[in-house]
């Protein structure tokens, strides 16, 4: 079946640091990768998805490659924000199950000022 | 426009009392889901509703749960009785009905944060 395998976390970072969350996965098919983020006390949001492989997503200054040939599909950005603070889940769908998503455990991600 | 709405956000019931966790979708969306989140893990697809059909409740542990989408719209998810097991968060999404197995962003609700005592 489909998984997902995050970083453990808690990661805490300085404000300004770089930022990298693995993400591994294995599912059948081709899948659509997706990293979504859930700030306290608000609903999971879509963060940025790939849809093929080495396609990259970017928002808000994130950005992830999809990465066929290592299956990863790991989360980046060059400068973080104390706002960046929340907990951060990579997921996938596959081309077999078009509406189920898989999530990976969720990284939660501190950054101190 | 409004997001995915949920209610309660907050629920403290004791072991053995039914719950009830209400979902108001995204105007439109013809896809409503409902996972369970459990304390320090991803969500789990428990149910999802086309319409006011379930096309996939495999999930969904039958004995005490139950769920419903009567007109298509809002969905109620039950459970009864509650164990103490049960205490999760209860998070509802929806997407737009995609066509030919495509896939539709889920946008999801806040979630319903459930206490078992």
């Amino acid at each position: 079946g489909n998984s997902v395998t995050q970083m453990e976390g808690p990661v805490t970072l300085s404000e300004e640091a770089f930022l990298t969350i693995n993400c591994t996965y294995t599912a059948t098919g081709y899948p659509s990768l997706f990293w979504y983020v859930q700030y306290p006390g608000e609903g999971l949001q879509l963060l940025l998805k790939a849809t093929k492989a080495d396609d990259k997503g970017s928002n808000k200054g994130f950005e992830a490659t999809y990465r066929k040939e290592t299956t990863s599909f790991h989360l980046e950005k060059g400068s973080v924000q104390v706002s960046d603070s929340a907990v951060y889940f990579c997921a996938l769908v596959s081309s077999g199950s078009a509406r189920q998503l898989t999530f990976g455990s969720g990284t939660q991600l501190t950054v101190l000022p | 426009e409004a997001g995915v709405v949920q209610s309660p956000r907050y629920k403290i019931i004791e072991k053995k009392q039914p719950v009830a966790f209400w979902c108001n979708p995204i105007s439109g969306h013809n896809t409503l889901y409902w996972y369970l989140q459990n304390l320090g893990q991803g969500p789990e697809l428990l149910i999802r509703y086309e319409n006011e059909e379930a096309v996939d409740d495999s999930q969904l542990p039958k004995d005490r749960f139950s769920a419903e989408r009567l007109k298509g719209v809002d969905s109620t998810l039950k459970i009864q009785p509650a164990e103490l097991g049960d205490s999760a968060v209860y998070l509802c999404a929806s997407s737009l009905d995609p066509s030919s197995g495509s896939y539709n962003e889920q946008f999801f609700g806040p979630g319903t944060r459930l206490t078992v005592l």
